[in-house]
């Protein structure tokens, strides 16, 4: 089962402007973790923001969390026709089950138009 | 480029017969997880290996299984495939157990006709 879910499904910009993403999940975590998906290709990581964290930023991302809402939002600054790709939130719960498996939700689709 | 490499990237099997997907993890890291990701889905975990052994399994048959080796590196192996095993598999490596990032290698497209 997915415990993340990534809202929107779909996100259509134009170059230049901010795009903003969210990510829902259900049970406590050690960090939750954004990716990049091109094409249908492997996994790029981008952000690492752990459980006593509530803000990280990289480059042109920023990312949020709040373990009280059980949420997670990425922020890409500026877009450029290069960021479109698919973005995944996943949730990193730790040694539960013994082993630290990330969940993944379905991701959101991001075109940025040039 | 994150030091993780898969082989082989594309693959077409036929129902019924076994494949083996390989991965070689990053330099310094000592585990390594598979997943499974079906198109316009998120990746499924399947298991992970620490110190070649299987730790932690999601919900996959044991026909899906594996191998670490001493320098990290690993083996998917999937008996008696089934169409819906046609997916992009993904091979991760991180650290344990510093729950640091992981890091994805460009995955193996199965396609099983």
């Amino acid at each position: 089962s997915q415990q993340g879910e990534e809202d929107p499904q779909a996100l259509s910009i134009q170059e230049g402007e901010n795009a903003t993403m969210n990510c829902s999940y259900k049970t406590s975590i050690n960090n939750l973790q954004w990716y990049r998906q091109n094409s249908g290709r492997g996994l790029v990581h981008l952000i690492l923001i752990r459980s006593n964290e509530r803000e990280k930023h990289s480059g042109r991302l920023r990312v949020t969390l709040d373990t009280s809402k059980k949420s997670s939002s990425l922020l890409i600054t500026a877009s450029r026709a290069a960021d479109t790709a698919s973005y995944f939130c996943a949730t990193d719960a730790g040694f539960q089950g013994g082993s630290e498996k990330l969940v993944f939700g379905k991701g959101t689709k991001l075109t940025v138009n040039p | 480029e994150t030091g993780v490499t898969q082989s082989p990237t594309h693959l077409i099997k036929t129902r019924g017969q076994q494949v083996t997907l390989r991965c070689s993890s990053q330099s310094g890291h000592n585990t390594v997880s598979w997943y499974q990701q079906a198109l316009g889905q998120g990746p499924q975990f399947i298991f992970q290996y620490y110190r070649e052994e299987e730790n932690g399994r999601g919900n996959f048959p044991p026909r899906f299984s594996g191998l670490q080796f001493p320098n990290y590196s690993s083996e998917l192996n999937v008996n008696a495939l089934e169409l819906d095993d046609s997916a992009l598999y993904l091979c991760a490596s991180s650290l344990r157990p510093q729950g640091t990032e992981a890091f994805f290698g460009q995955g193996t497209r199965l396609t099983v006709v």
